[in-house]
């Protein structure tokens, strides 16, 4: 079964800076999930990735098959960018259900 | 708009007791799911369901029961058998059969009295 791994586990940055979230994999995929958990719990999908890099508003997400390791980066942080990130990926046992990291808290503030 | 709804939003449990957790979905999508999360954790796999009248257990089913009568709705029993159900229980649903984005719903905190 896939494992996960994310780093850092927790986050701080002023507003403004550039944020770094790691993934790490252990069994080759054909897509990640990146997500963000907001204080009350919901759950957004962010990206969903099989190659390369995706692109939306101040986010990145870039994933490198061969070496299993994707990052998900915020340019110029906002404290409204304060959140949970959590990285998926396929639990190919399971059908179409997600393997999830633990999730890295970020915390911007002003 | 279209989206999955949970509730209720907060449920206390009675030991003994079962409770029910409602996941409804107007998405269309063939698969849902349920998870639960844990401070500290990744979220789980309790059950899955590919398709109506089919569901599958996923990695911590234990003390759970599902049923798939509706496309749109997979309502979680939390079980008495269940002897540690306090947690945050997320649904989602996704198009299936291949990787697609989840959606999510906003999740039921389920505690104990």
């Amino acid at each position: 079964k896939n494992e996960v791994e994310q780093s850092p586990q927790n986050l701080t940055a002023q507003e403004g800076e550039f944020i770094t979230i790691n993934c790490s994999y252990s069994v080759g995929i054909s897509a990640l999930h990146w997500l963000q958990q907001h204080p009350g719990g919901g759950i957004v999908s962010l990206f969903m990735l099989s190659s390369g890099k995706k692109k939306h508003g101040r986010l990145i997400a870039t994933i490198n098959i061969q070496e299993k390791h994707s990052s998900l980066h915020i340019t110029a942080s906002h404290p409204r960018d304060s959140a949970v990130y959590i990285c998926a990926v396929p639990d190919n046992q399971a059908g179409t259900a997600l393997i999830f990291g633990k999730g890295t808290t970020l915390s911007v503030s002003s | 708009d279209g989206g999955i709804t949970q509730s209720p939003k907060y449920l206390f449990r009675k030991e003994g007791q079962n409770v029910t957790l409602s996941c409804e979905q107007n998405l269309n999508h063939d698969a849902m799911y349920w998870y639960r999360q844990d401070p500290g954790q990744g979220l789980r796999l309790i059950y899955y369901s590919q398709i109506v009248n089919d569901f599958q257990k996923g990695d911590i089913a234990e003390g759970y029961s599902v049923s798939r009568e509706k496309k749109e709705s997979f309502p979680l029993t939390v079980t008495s058998a269940q002897k540690n159900p306090t947690a945050f229980y997320l649904c989602a649903s996704s198009i299936g059969p291949s990787n697609q984005p989840q959606h999510f719903g906003d999740g039921t905190r389920l505690s104990i009295l």
